[in-house]
């Protein structure tokens, strides 16, 4: 089985819908991120979570919200999806050791039409 | 300026040759960097990390960084068509804050 998953895999909405994506983790990583992707434009961090009570904004949370239900759960809700929001989302693990090294796992991905 | 740059391309090399990616940074107190491989559609996966100046070399892929040039770069020997992908550089800051911030991705195209 996969270790970071993620549903559903593929959505399209309607303008103004709202809509959420899970991301669950069998790492056991404390660290969970949210990234969008469009193309030409690499990886995008939208939210970041150290923890179940500790959640950061990325450099493109606006648009967005989300929720840490558990350390192995991470969500992300569009409150009122709109056509820019069109992208492939990713969600990924790490573990909190210190130190340099800090390899990020990544889910599948979630393919997002807004019409 | 982009806090990491590099070129898009594509990148085309003819199989067995030698393909060359780069990356600059601008943060001069980043720590690790590393380099993922995405195929079309799939999500990034680790190939290398460094966080010393000089060379890393596993197996066919080497990577190289130089802090005082801000530079770190990724050589593919013997490249093989399989190779085709979009590469993307990562570098993580100071601190034990965990978060990456990746280039754009240089893709690169290998062909027989």
């Amino acid at each position: 089985d996969a270790d970071v998953t993620q549903t559903p895999r593929n959505r399209i909405t309607k303008t103004g819908k709202r809509i959420m994506l899970e991301c669950s983790q069998t790492k056991g990583h404390d660290r969970m991120y949210w990234y969008r992707q469009d193309p030409g434009l690499g990886l995008q961090l939208i939210y970041y979570s150290f923890d179940v009570k500790d959640i950061n904004k990325g450099e493109i949370s606006d648009g967005y919200s989300v929720s840490r239900q558990a350390q192995a759960k991470f969500s992300l809700s569009l409150e009122s999806a709109i056509p820019n929001q069109t992208a492939l989302y990713f969600c990924a693990t790490s573990d909190q050791s210190g130190g340099s090294y800090n390899e990020q796992f990544f889910g599948p991905g979630t393919r997002l039409t807004v019409l | 300026q982009k806090e990491v740059e590099q070129n898009s391309g594509p990148l085309s090399v003819p199989e067995g040759a030698i393909a060359s990616l780069n990356c600059t940074y601008s943060d001069r107190g980043s720590q690790s960097f590393f380099w993922y491989r995405q195929y079309s559609g799939k999500s990034p996966e680790l190939i290398m990390f460094i966080y010393s100046n000089g060379d890393k070399e596993d197996g066919r892929f080497t990577a190289q960084l130089n802090k005082a040039s801000q530079y770190v770069s990724l050589l593919i020997r013997d490249s093989q068509p399989s190779d085709s992908a979009t590469y993307l550089c990562a570098v993580k800051g100071v601190g034990n804050t965990g978060k990456l911030i990746f280039g754009q991705g240089t893709t690169l195209q290998v062909k027989p």
